[in-house]
């Protein structure tokens, strides 16, 4: 059973940078796309972008400026790293697999990670 | 950018009854070469993640009871719990994954009446 499992620090200050790894355990990372989606408290799901094991991307538009996620194959982690935040970017993050679509589209998510909240803030 | 909609924003339903979810996309999410709609639907409960229920609009997980059915092509599709228990008092959630960025819809919330 393909397990993820999110870390990182909590608390962010504004205009600085929001830093999580995602450890995967019981598959390896060399198959599947690997996601980061988030969670603002109450609120609904937004996608963040996904990474694959050669290191391929791909990012949501409202956030591409701001988003770089890179895998380490050898210890079977991604990362994300989102710049510059506010406390807009407060949010619960998860990270998920799913596969990929013929348009190249990450399809849907079948594991998820338990998130994990950061709350930016001075 | 395809925008998901989500009808109604919260519903309560006795124990026993049927339960319905509408999910609504501002673009047919339907490729017609394999007719497959690239949509999915997930359960979120409390202090948990999503869990995928179901994908290509009516394909049902493994281990996913069979009170959950989805159905519905093009832009408008529907979640169906049966005969809801208390255990499926959640948020539930659609997905396009059709075109990029993938989006998800706003969520509906149901409880037990």
């Amino acid at each position: 059973q393909v397990q993820l499992q999110e870390s990182g620090p909590g608390l962010v200050k504004p205009s600085e940078t929001l830093s999580l790894t995602c450890t995967v355990s019981g598959g390896s990372i060399s198959s599947y796309y690997w996601s980061w989606i988030r969670q603002p408290p109450g609120k609904g799901l937004e996608w963040i972008g996904y990474i694959n094991y050669s290191g391929s991307t791909n990012y949501n538009p409202s956030l591409k400026s701001r988003v770089t996620i890179s895998v380490d194959t050898s210890k079977n982690q991604f990362s994300l790293k989102l710049s510059s935040v506010t406390a807009a970017d407060t949010a619960v993050y998860y990270c998920a697999r799913g596969g990929i679509t013929i348009f190249g589209v990450v399809a849907e998510f079948d594991f998820w990670g338990q998130g994990t909240l950061v709350t930016v803030s001075s | 950018d395809i925008v998901m909609t989500q009808s109604p924003d919260s519903l309560a339903v006795s124990l026993g009854e049927r339960a319905t979810i509408n999910c609504k996309s501002s673009h047919s999410v339907l490729y017609t070469s394999n007719n497959k709609n690239y949509l999915a639907w997930y359960q979120q409960k409390p202090g948990q993640p999503p869990k995928l229920l179901t994908h290509w609009a009516s394909t049902r997980e493994s281990g996913v009871p069979d009170r959950f059915s989805g159905s519905g092509s093009g832009t408008d599709f529907t979640l169906t719990i049966s005969s809801l228990q208390a255990e499926d008092v959640a948020v539930y959630y659609c997905h396009q994954y059709y075109s990029t960025p993938p989006a998800f819809g706003p969520g509906t919330r149901v409880d037990i009446k």
